[in-house]
């Protein structure tokens, strides 16, 4: 069974520095496609960075970049440069099924992230 | 700006009494989900529609129903609402096609059961 893992419940990080929340996934599926999305407390769920597993180079977008690691099942993210701004819960999650319809989003526990000034 | 659209934004009910969530979509997706999310947990699908095929989660309870007229709108109602139903019911949608399949949420809806 598809399994997402992140076993940082909380994180702290000092404005400006650069934070990396850990993801690990479990699938028997040679297709898929991994996630991270950041939920203010607001509630919203915002789409951040998308890695398919045959991308040959990690996914960046902006601030944010995915430390994709296939062998070992690792998908961190990383913020560059934090802000105030950036804390959040964090989720990562992995769609299987890449190519079929209906592969369905499977969420990790998320990763609280305070940003300090 | 295309968005998706969810009302109301926090919905009070009583023990028992039905509930209509709503959600509205501009981004023309063929993908609609509805999401349960309690506190400090992840969100937890319910069911999903591809296009007009709905697709209910093996361990969502027969409780919780959705509708979907038409590409635009798709709607959550719960039948019978208990206190553990209270949570945050999250919509998403999505293109589902290679290299587009992340999903798009709105805001939510908290659900408070009294």
């Amino acid at each position: 069974a598809q399994k997402i893992t992140q076993t940082q419940p909380g994180m702290f990080v000092q404005e400006k520095e650069a934070v990396t929340l850990d993801c690990t996934y479990d699938t028997s599926d040679p297709s898929y496609g991994l996630f991270w999305y950041k939920q203010p407390s607001s509630g919203e769920m915002i789409f951040l960075i998308y890695q398919g597993s045959y991308d040959q180079q990690n996914a960046t977008e902006g601030r944010y970049s995915l430390n994709f690691q296939k062998a070992r099942k690792s998908a961190n993210l990383v913020i560059s440069a934090s802000q105030l701004g950036d804390s959040a819960m964090y989720f990562c999650a992995m769609r299987d099924r890449e190519g079929d319809q209906g592969g369905k989003l499977i969420f990790g526990q998320g990763t609280e992230l305070s940003v300090k000034p | 700006d295309a968005m998706v659209i969810q009302n109301p934004r926090y919905q009070v009910t009583q023990f028992g009494k039905p509930v209509t969530l709503s959600c509205s979509q501009t981004l023309n997706h063929n993908v609609m989900y509805w999401y349960q999310q309690k506190s400090s947990q992840a969100p937890k699908l319910l069911f999903h529609y591809y296009d007009k095929d709905f697709n209910n989660e093996a361990d969502t309870p027969d409780n919780f129903q959705s509708r979907r007229p038409n590409t635009s709108f798709c709607f959550l109602d719960i039948r019978s609402p208990g206190l553990g139903d209270a949570a945050m019911y999250l919509c998403a949608t999505s293109r589902d096609r290679p290299g587009t399949y992340e999903q798009y949420f709105g805001p939510g809806t908290r659900l408070t059961v009294t």
